[in-house]
């Protein structure tokens, strides 16, 4: 069956410092990596998607990759601000339309 | 452009009753999803409706269901509650619900089972 796995329930870091959330899947082929953003109580924040066919994509100080043969996709946060403490979900994403799975999230604590 | 929009917020009921969650998508986005997300479970898929179709379905039992209008405001109901149903459900709406667009989730509404 379909499986997704993001690195450690909780990942603390310093200020300023680079955070890397990790998320491997197993058992398909996603056309599509989709990571989101969630805080307490409330509904997930679209952040980024990346293509099969992309490596690499960029968006401010977020920065996501995607390797098709490892089956993993590495999300970084550059210079963390205790702003981006939160929970960050990836969802793999086939063409097949509108069935979304999504991991069950790494919360970053980000400390002043 | 307004986000998505969940009613109620916040619903507490008994074990046995029923009950009907609305959400109100994005104006243009054809494509609304359902989720539960319990501390234990995480985001569960449960369906997507697309054009008032549904098109894909999660793995919950049948008193879970769900319909789209053709406004694409979706609703979704619940009968028979149990304890295990306490959760937060959200909605989320998508230009087309393929993975290639995105989805923006609506704030959720809390269900509390009791």
């Amino acid at each position: 069956s379909q499986k997704i796995e993001q690195n450690s329930e909780a990942l603390n870091i310093q200020e300023g410092k680079t955070a890397t959330l990790t998320c491997n899947y197993t058992n398909y082929s996603p056309a599509y990596l989709q990571w989101y953003r969630q805080d307490p109580g409330r509904g997930p924040v679209f952040l980024l998607l990346i293509r099969e066919n992309e490596k690499e994509k960029r968006k401010e100080r977020l920065k996501v990759t995607f390797d098709t043969t490892l089956k993993q996709s590495l999300f970084h946060i550059t210079a963390s601000q205790p702003a981006d403490s939160a929970t960050y979900l990836c969802a793999p994403a086939d063409t097949n339309a509108g069935k979304s799975t999504f991991g069950d999230g790494t919360t970053l604590t980000v400390k002043p | 452009k307004a986000g998505v929009t969940q009613t109620p917020r916040y619903l507490i009921k008994t074990r046995g009753q029923q009950v009907t969650l609305s959400c109100s998508p994005i104006s243009g986005h054809r494509s609304v999803s359902w989720y539960q997300q319990t501390p234990g479970q995480g985001l569960q898929f449960l369906f997507e409706y697309f054009s008032e179709t549904q098109r894909n379905k999660g793995n919950f039992p049948g008193r879970f269901s769900g319909r789209q209008f053709s406004n694409s405001r979706s609703e979704m109901n619940v009968s028979t509650l149990e304890l295990g149903d306490s959760a937060l459900y959200l909605c989320a709406s998508s230009w087309t619900g393929t993975g290639n667009y995105e989805q923006y989730f609506g704030p959720g509404t809390r269900l509390t089972v009791t």
